[in-house]
């Protein structure tokens, strides 16, 4: 089973800063196949990013992933307020699929 | 558009059954490989397993939390997707999503388990 570790835990920052949240896994992902979501309170998870660095429908340009093998990263390059949230990796490359923790973005 | 619809949670108690359905559209479900995911309440996102497409082979993969007790199942003629969950724990108790993966993933809203004495 492949282990996703995302950190940090929580990062506390401001509107308008960037953000860099980490995922790194236990062995390599096939074919990169990892995915970045963003969940907020009471909502289902919202697909940000799949194949890595391919963006999903509708989300801004301001946010980007990239990354291969073992190591992944999701760039929010400038926060707007709504962005504050807990946002998860997922890989698909082998079953069973897992998902990281989590990281928890706040307002600082 | 894909849509995906839970139905069927609700308040069980321990030791008890239920079975949850996931009504697919916009895609071609017989062809779809199809997921169950859960989220215990304030807890992080847990893949729950997999079904694979009949022309696929149809096997099923389950976590390890759930192997033994639960079970997924498809019915292509209804374009429906099931999760029978046996012997529930208090610790089942989360929200369920089905997903499905087609070049990008797509998720339901999800519906709620809850296992309570």
């Amino acid at each position: 089973e492949i282990v996703l570790t995302q950190s940090p835990g929580t990062l506390s920052l401001s509107p308008g800063e960037r953000a860099t949240l980490s995922c790194r896994a236990s062995q390599s992902i096939s074919s990169n196949y990892l995915a970045w979501y963003q969940q907020k309170p009471g909502q289902a998870p919202r697909l940000l990013i799949y194949d890595a660095s391919s963006k999903a429908t509708g989300i801004p340009d301001r946010f980007s992933g990239s990354g291969s093998g073992t190591d992944f990263t999701l760039t929010i390059s400038r926060l707007e307020p709504e962005d504050f949230a807990v946002y998860y990796c997922q890989q698909y490359g082998s079953s069973p699929y897992t998902f990281g923790q989590g990281t928890k973005l706040e307002i600082k | 558009e894909v849509q995906l619809v839970e139905s069927g949670g609700g308040l069980v108690k321990p030791g008890g059954s239920l079975r949850l359905s996931c009504a697919a559209s916009g895609f071609t479900f017989s062809n779809a490989w199809m997921n169950w995911v859960r989220q215990a309440p304030g807890k992080g996102l847990e893949w729950v397993g997999r079904i694979k497409s009949k022309t696929d082979g149809g096997t099923t993969d389950h976590a390890a939390p759930v192997k033994g007790r639960f079970t997924i199942s498809r019915d292509d003629s209804k374009n429906t997707l099931y999760l029978q969950m046996n012997s529930l724990k208090i610790e089942d108790t989360a929200m369920y999503y089905c997903t499905h993966y087609n070049g990008v993933w797509h998720w339901g809203q999800g519906t709620l388990v809850t296992v309570s004495s």
